[in-house]
């Protein structure tokens, strides 16, 4: 059955600091990969999505996710964290069909 | 920039009552989706809506559950009867496809408290 998995509920960083939120996804074929994130009391914003093509994905707000098949993996990047990245980030995928399987989500917090 | 509206944001009832929760989909979409995010859990899909019909539904979505879309811009989740377990934010998304290059855009969440 279709899944993903986060890993990490709880991550912590400076402000300034690099970020990496892991991300692994089971599926038959390459799924369609998708990061969301939600700040408190907003819904769900699209960071950025992979389809197919150039494994490396440029999202909004200066994020990036790298598809690695070999790993079964979409981690979420971004060089230098502001305080403003503070939210909760999901990882999700889709198959065959529009249903979304979304991953428990890290909660991101940045520290001044 | 075009967005997904939902009403109420907080929407509270008794146990066995009936909700209607609304959600305005992006004006040009076709595909319509519910989720629900049970507090501290992962969000769920619960069924797609596609020419006035369901395309999916997933275990959650049993007969207490119904969708509509009874005007050209609403598309409405009514829980019939709800229950305890019911509680929880309930997103509605649009999407102006289907398939390989579908991207769903999410409201802002309608958070269902049943007391």
């Amino acid at each position: 059955a279709q899944s993903v998995t986060q890993p990490d509920i709880h991550i912590t960083v400076s402000e300034g600091a690099s970020l990496e939120l892991r991300c692994n996804y089971s599926y038959g074929a390459t799924p369609y990969l998708f990061w969301y994130v939600q700040s408190p009391g907003q819904g769900l914003q699209l960071l950025l999505k992979y389809f197919s093509g150039d494994t490396l994905v440029q999202g909004i707000k200066g994020f990036e996710a790298e598809f690695k098949r070999s790993q079964s993996s979409f981690n979420l990047r971004k060089p230098s964290v502001h305080w403003s990245d503070a939210a909760e980030y999901f990882c999700a995928s889709k198959g065959n069909t529009d249903k979304l399987i979304f991953g428990t989500g890290t909660r991101l917090q940045v520290f001044p | 920039e075009p967005e997904v509206t939902q009403t109420p944001s907080h929407q509270v009832t008794q146990m066995g009552q009936e909700v209607i929760l609304r959600c305005v989909p992006i004006s040009n979409h076709l595909y319509f989706y519910w989720y629900r995010q049970i507090l501290g859990q992962k969000v769920e899909f619960l069924v797609s809506f596609y020419n006035n019909e369901i395309s999916e539904k997933s275990e959650i979505f049993d007969d207490q559950f119904s969708v509509e879309r009874p005007d050209g811009s609403n598309f409405t989740l009514k829980i019939r009867s709800t229950k305890l377990e019911d509680s929880a934010m309930y997103f509605c998304a649009s999407s102006a496809n289907s398939g390989s290059y579908n991207e769903q855009f999410f409201g802002p969440g309608t958070r269902l408290t049943v007391l």
